[in-house]
């Protein structure tokens, strides 16, 4: 049970594109889910909180209108990379917390390998 | 402000050589102390979670106990199917965020 799936897996495209990840709870509802992202050799930094139906919180730092998050139903929530740049690359993981258990650990899907040439 | 710290940076075991990874926190009200493992390329997968001092919880051949400062993930008679990064992560009070350490990570040769 608790399964996180993310897709793609791996992106590679060019500077100037936008890019959307899609972050789906397989088997339960998920009112909140998170985004992080990882450097190599780093710890998840995590960049926003992404609630159902209503608007993302971000950490600070994190740019709300480089990285646009929606999460229209309890099952998915998207982030996408807009007009990402070389620097955008990196690792980019998302998790989900059962509805109703926030005391429940979160679970982590595969992540998204992000390479803009 | 909320740290969590993880030593060390990376450990290099014999298979059977048992071990233990450090985890410091200062964290506001901790209501949760998780354990994670990730693989390369992948995403963390769950271990365990403390909620209080003195806690104690295992799986196979890890173990992870909590006190008020730190928790320590003791691993007993390693396999190299063990190796992977060892994520440790605090939850403060009043919020469903995690804090994340850096990792520990450990590679336990044959």
């Amino acid at each position: 049970g608790a399964v996180v799936s993310q897709h793609p897996s791996r992106v590679i495209c060019k500077s100037g594109t936008s890019v959307k990840i899609e972050c789906r709870s397989l088997d339960f509802q998920a009112t909140t889910m998170f985004w992080y992202r990882q450097f190599p050799k780093k710890s998840l930094m995590l960049m926003a909180t992404s609630n159902e139906g209503s608007k993302a919180t971000y950490e600070q730092g994190v740019e709300k209108d480089k990285f646009l998050i929606n999460h229209a139903s309890l099952t998915l929530s998207t982030l996408t990379v807009t007009s990402a740049h070389p620097e955008d690359s990196s690792f980019y993981i998302c998790s989900a917390h059962q509805t109703g258990h926030s005391n429940q650990p979160q679970h982590f899907g595969d992540g998204t390998r992000l390479s803009i040439l | 402000e909320d740290q969590v710290t993880q030593s060390p940076e990376a450990l290099r075991l014999q298979e059977g050589e048992s071990s233990s990874l450090n985890c410091s926190y200062t964290v506001s009200g901790l209501r949760g102390l998780f354990w994670y493992r990730q693989d390369p390329g992948k995403g963390p997968e769950f271990l365990f979670t403390l909620y209080s001092a003195g806690e104690e919880k295992e799986k196979e051949r890890l173990k992870a106990t909590l006190t008020k400062k730190e928790s320590f993930l003791h691993i007993t008679a390693p396999k190299p199917e063990d190796s992977a990064t060892y994520l440790c992560a605090g939850a403060p009070m009043a919020t469903n965020k995690l804090i994340f350490g850096t990792g520990t990570l450990l590679a336990v040769q044959p």
